[in-house]
């Protein structure tokens, strides 16, 4: 079965910084997911990438997709206090059902 | 557009005991996947439904059980709960063929 590292596990950076996490996958990625996480709370979709190079971007959030390297990579500019959560990236493991990484805890000090 | 809503948000229960839990889909999604969140396992696949029918199913006991109803919404059930069923339980709602998939604010079970 597929299995998704990130890495780092946790990150902790000044407001203003720009940080990356990534997510590298056991299998050929066809297609990932990248969701955030608020403490208790429910996933919010980021941003879906579905091949290879492709590069998408969601204010100050870009996130990539390096088939070759089986590997995502989500990159945050000039972060904010409201970037602070758990970024999970997800594949599609068979029809519908998701496979995730552990997860990324991000924190943002004012 | 209202988002996917699930009910109870919070759950106390006793070993031993049964528990359903509720989701309502994002209107005109048709698939409604569950999931299991803990600090050890991380995010897990329960089962998902599409038109009433279960089309997938998680690596979970028997224990574990759900079903669809006509207009989408789902229900999960729990019997002969465990201290270790204690998570965060996970709705989430799509269109289905692989688009991405919403999620409700979950509903948080404690098991004393």
């Amino acid at each position: 079965s597929q299995e998704l590292e990130q890495s780092p596990q946790s990150l902790i950076v000044q407001e203003g910084k720009n940080l990356t996490i990534n997510c590298t996958s056991s299998k050929t990625l066809y297609g990932l997911y990248w969701y955030k996480q608020k403490y208790g709370e429910g996933l919010i979709f980021l941003m879906m990438l579905q091949k290879g190079g492709e590069e998408k971007s969601h204010e100050k959030i870009t996130a990539k997709l390096d088939e070759k390297k089986q590997q995502s990579s989500l990159h945050i500019t000039a972060s904010q206090p409201s970037h602070a959560g758990i970024y999970l990236c997800g594949v599609q493991g068979g029809s519908e059902k998701l496979v995730f990484g552990k997860g990324t805890k991000l924190t943002v000090n004012p | 557009k209202a988002g996917v809503t699930q009910t109870p948000r919070y759950l106390i229960k006793t070993r031993g005991q049964q528990v359903t839990l509720s989701c309502s889909p994002i209107s005109g999604h048709r698939s409604v996947s569950w999931y299991q969140q803990t600090p050890g396992q991380g995010l897990q696949f329960l089962f998902e439904y599409f038109s009433e029918t279960q089309r997938n199913k998680g690596n979970f006991p028997g224990r574990f059980s759900g079903r669809q109803f006509s207009n989408s919404r789902s229900e999960m059930n729990v019997s002969t709960l465990e201290l270790g069923d204690s998570a965060l339980y996970l709705c989430a709602s799509s269109v289905g063929n692989n688009q991405p998939q919403h999620f409700g604010d979950g509903t948080r079970l404690s098991i004393l």
